[in-house]
């Protein structure tokens, strides 16, 4: 079945340091791929999507790109803020219909630090 | 726009009696709206995709007698845990999907934390 594997966490970085979250996925056919983001408290919010091979999501100082070559979507920012701290999901979807489900990674804390 | 709400966003129940969690679209229409359940420290697990005027769909491994998801209107899903016991003690959190189809991705609820004792 579909898969999404996730880099271990939690992840602690100094403030305005590089992020990098790693994300691999298995499926057939032609997914489509997320990041979500949950804030400690809420919910999960959508931070970003691509669509199709080569697609690049951004928002908010993030992005990923849809690498079908090596099944990857791995979320990158340039300069973390303490803000960011927060719970990472990578996820996919098949656009299978109205019950398209999304298949979710582990999760990733992220910890930022002043 | 696209806000999914829940309530209770917290609930303690005893061992053997029901709770009831709703899931509401306030400024959109779902015609489909997904259950999942969240453990400490791990990822969300579906549970169920829920139809409006339709039986919901359960996961395999989901009990549906355990669960019961009705889905009557297209804002309102409801989670009714059953005979709760501690082992359904856990974070249920619920999303939906714009009726106007637009795409795949889901808008979250806040969770609901539901411990049983």
């Amino acid at each position: 079945g579909d898969s999404v594997t996730q880099m271990e966490g939690p992840v602690t970085l100094s403030e305005e340091a590089f992020l990098t979250i790693n994300c691999t996925y298995t499926a057939t056919g032609y997914p489509s791929l997320f990041w979500y983001v949950q804030y400690p408290g809420e919910g999960l919010q959508l931070l970003l999507k691509a669509t199709k091979a080569d697609d690049k999501g951004s928002n908010k100082g993030f992005e990923a790109t849809y690498r079908k070559e090596t099944t990857s979507f791995h979320l990158e920012k340039g300069s973390v803020q303490v803000s960011d701290s927060a719970v990472y999901f990578c996820a996919l979807s098949k656009m299978a219909g109205a019950n398209s489900k999304l298949t979710f990674g582990k999760g990733i804390t992220l910890s930022v630090r002043p | 726009g696209a806000v999914v709400s829940q309530h209770p966003s917290w609930v303690i129940c005893k061992s053997g009696t029901s709770v009831k969690i709703e899931c509401r679209s306030l400024d959109f229409q779902a015609t489909t709206m997904f259950w999942y359940r969240q453990f400490p420290k791990q990822s969300l697990m579906l549970m169920a995709t829920s139809n409006e005027g339709s039986k919901a769909t359960y996961e395999q491994g989901v009990e549906k007698d355990k669960f019961l998801i009705n889905h009557a209107s297209l804002t309102l899903s409801t989670l009714t845990v059953t005979s709760a016991h501690p082992e359904d003690s856990s974070f249920y959190i619920c999303s939906a999907r714009d009726l106007s189809g637009r795409a795949v991705e889901q808008y979250f609820g806040p969770g609901t934390r539901l411990t049983v004792t």
